[in-house]
């Protein structure tokens, strides 16, 4: 299989839930990202991953924890949810930070309730 | 004011039309820019890439980019039902992150 594949697609979590999203990428990428997708707003980066390093922290609460366990996987977990954090969440990757062509997943649906 | 603006639409057009779709942004510093599409359910794909300003034509899409007036554009020639999507534009300046545009979404009619 090639390119981002994100599981699950859809997701429905009670506010106590605890859950995690998981993206793999096979394209030997050294980068890879976690955004947010609402509606009619912009794309927000959430989390930056470079050489399994984190790189940045877009000022994400804590009820988001990323992982990364190796260049190939990436996680999302997630705890203690509020209904506002209801949204398509995307993994990309890249070949490197620099690299424009992101490859996106085809997202988690996420719907708190 | 918001880095990267985009009419969210939506924007309807019968098929054969030429579309035309638009981007401003505040920040000279941008000189990647990029078109991606995404389809319902799915994660956008990238389109087009263009680095500075000036033309890129890739069979029936060209985008444009105007440094000077901060404005970019996609044009889709001969619109097809299969182009029904919604457009993000994008940018970075140099190494940093990308900023997306809101999409518009196009829905191309039969």
């Amino acid at each position: 299989e090639t390119g981002v594949t994100q599981t699950p697609r859809h997701l429905v979590m009670g506010m106590t839930n605890k859950k995690s999203l998981k993206c793999e990428q096979h394209l030997g990428h050294n980068a890879m990202y976690w955004y947010k997708q609402s509606a009619k707003k912009p794309l927000e980066l959430m989390f930056v991953y470079s050489l399994e390093e984190r790189v940045e922290n877009n000022s994400v609460p804590s009820r988001f924890s990323p992982e990364c366990p190796n260049s190939s996987h990436l996680f999302l977990h997630l705890h203690t949810l509020q209904p506002e954090d209801s949204a398509l969440y995307l993994c990309a990757s890249s070949q490197d930070q620099t690299y424009s062509g992101y490859t996106f997943g085809s997202g988690t649906r996420l719907t708190v309730v | 004011q918001k880095e990267v603006e985009q009419d969210p639409g939506p924007l309807s057009v019968p098929e054969g039309a030429i579309v035309s779709l638009n981007c401003t942004y505040s920040n000279s510093a941008f000189q990647y820019f990029m078109w991606y599409r995404q389809y319902s359910r799915k994660g956008p794909e990238l389109l087009m890439y263009t680095y500075s300003s000036g033309n890129k034509e890739d069979g029936r899409f060209t985008a444009q980019v105007d440094k000077s007036s901060k404005y970019i554009s996609l044009f889709i020639r001969d619109s097809q039902p299969s182009d029904s999507a919604t457009y993000l534009c994008a940018m970075r300046a140099g190494a940093n992150n990308l900023f997306f545009g809101t999409g518009t979404r196009l829905t191309v009619i039969p």
